[in-house]
C-alpha cells in the first residue's frame, strides 16, 4: 500500500533559523512522483516542488531546498534563514501511478517566531 | 495552481440539507480529483472522474455522497442530508492525465460548515 509519513506535527523555530522538514513514502510502483504543497493560514494549498521517481538530484530554489533519497524512501524540505511568512502547514504527497491521484502525509505545522 | 476554480469558498448548510460544490476545471484538463480535509488534518483522496466517468470513487464514502463531470460544465460533488462531521475544506484539482506527467492543480477549496 502507498503510504506517506510525515512524523513531525509541528516544528517551531525562531526567524533565520533553517530548518528541515521530513518526509518518508512507500509505494510498489517503480514510477512515481513526489510533491510538496503548503498551505497557509489563509488555506489554499500551494504548489512548491514535484519531483519524479528517477531524478534524484537534490533541488533548491531560492531558499527552499529538496534532498530526494530512493534509498531510504525519504524526500525531505528544507528552509534556509526562515522567514515569519513561512509559517503553515506543509503537506508531502505521492502520486498513484495509474491514476495520479495523491497520497498525502498528515502535514506538518512550522511556527516561524519573530 | 491558478485556473482551477471552486465555488463557493465557503457554505453553510444545516443539518439534513443539501450540498453541492462545484470545481471547474483548468482549460485543457480533463481528469478532476475531489479531496477532503477535515480540521486539523490531511487531505484524503474522496474521487477521480474524468468527463463523463467515475475512474477511482475509492474514498468516497458509501452513503450522501456523490460526484459528477458532465460533458459540459463543472464537476460537482453533492452532499445529501449533511451532517456536522460533513464540516470541512474541500479541495478540487484537475490534471490533463495521462502518462506524461502527474502534476496536480488544486483550486482554493471550498470551506463547508454544518450547523
Amino acid at each position: 500500500a502507498q503510504k506517506v509519513t510525515q512524523a513531525q506535527t509541528e516544528i517551531s523555530v525562531v526567524e533565520k533559523e533553517d530548518v528541515t522538514l521530513d518526509c518518508v513514502y512507500e509505494t510498489r510502483d517503480t514510477t512515481y512522483y513526489l510533491f510538496w504543497y503548503k498551505q497557509p493560514p489563509s488555506g489554499e494549498l500551494v504548489f512548491l516542488i514535484r519531483r519524479n521517481s528517477f531524478d534524484e538530484q537534490n533541488e533548491i530554489s531560492g531558499r527552499y531546498s529538496w534532498n530526494f533519497q530512493k534509498s531510504t524512501s525519504s524526500f525531505n524540505f528544507t528552509i534556509t534563514a526562515s522567514q515569519v511568512v513561512d509559517s503553515a502547514v506543509y503537506f508531502c504527497a505521492l502520486s498513484d501511478n495509474n491514476t495520479d491521484k495523491l497520497i498525502f502525509g498528515t502535514g506538518t505545522r512550522l511556527q516561524v517566531f519573530p | 495552481n491558478a485556473g482551477v476554480m471552486q465555488n463557493p469558498r465557503h457554505l453553510v448548510r444545516r443539518r439534513g440539507q443539501e450540498a453541492r460544490l462545484r470545481c471547474s476545471p483548468m482549460k485543457g484538463h480533463s481528469h478532476v480529483y475531489w479531496y477532503r480535509q477535515l480540521p486539523e488534518e490531511g487531505l484524503k483522496f474522496m474521487v477521480y472522474l474524468q468527463k463523463e466517468n467515475i475512474i477511482d470513487e475509492s474514498g468516497m464514502p458509501k452513503e450522501r455522497f456523490s460526484a459528477e463531470f458532465p460533458k459540459e460544465g463543472p464537476s460537482i460533488l453533492r452532499i445529501q442530508q449533511v451532517v456536522r462531521g460533513d464540516s470541512a475544506a474541500y479541495f478540487c484539482a484537475s490534471s490533463p492525465g495521462g502518462s506524461a506527467v502527474a502534476e496536480a492543480f488544486f483550486g482554493q477549496g471550498t470551506r463547508l460548515t454544518v450547523v
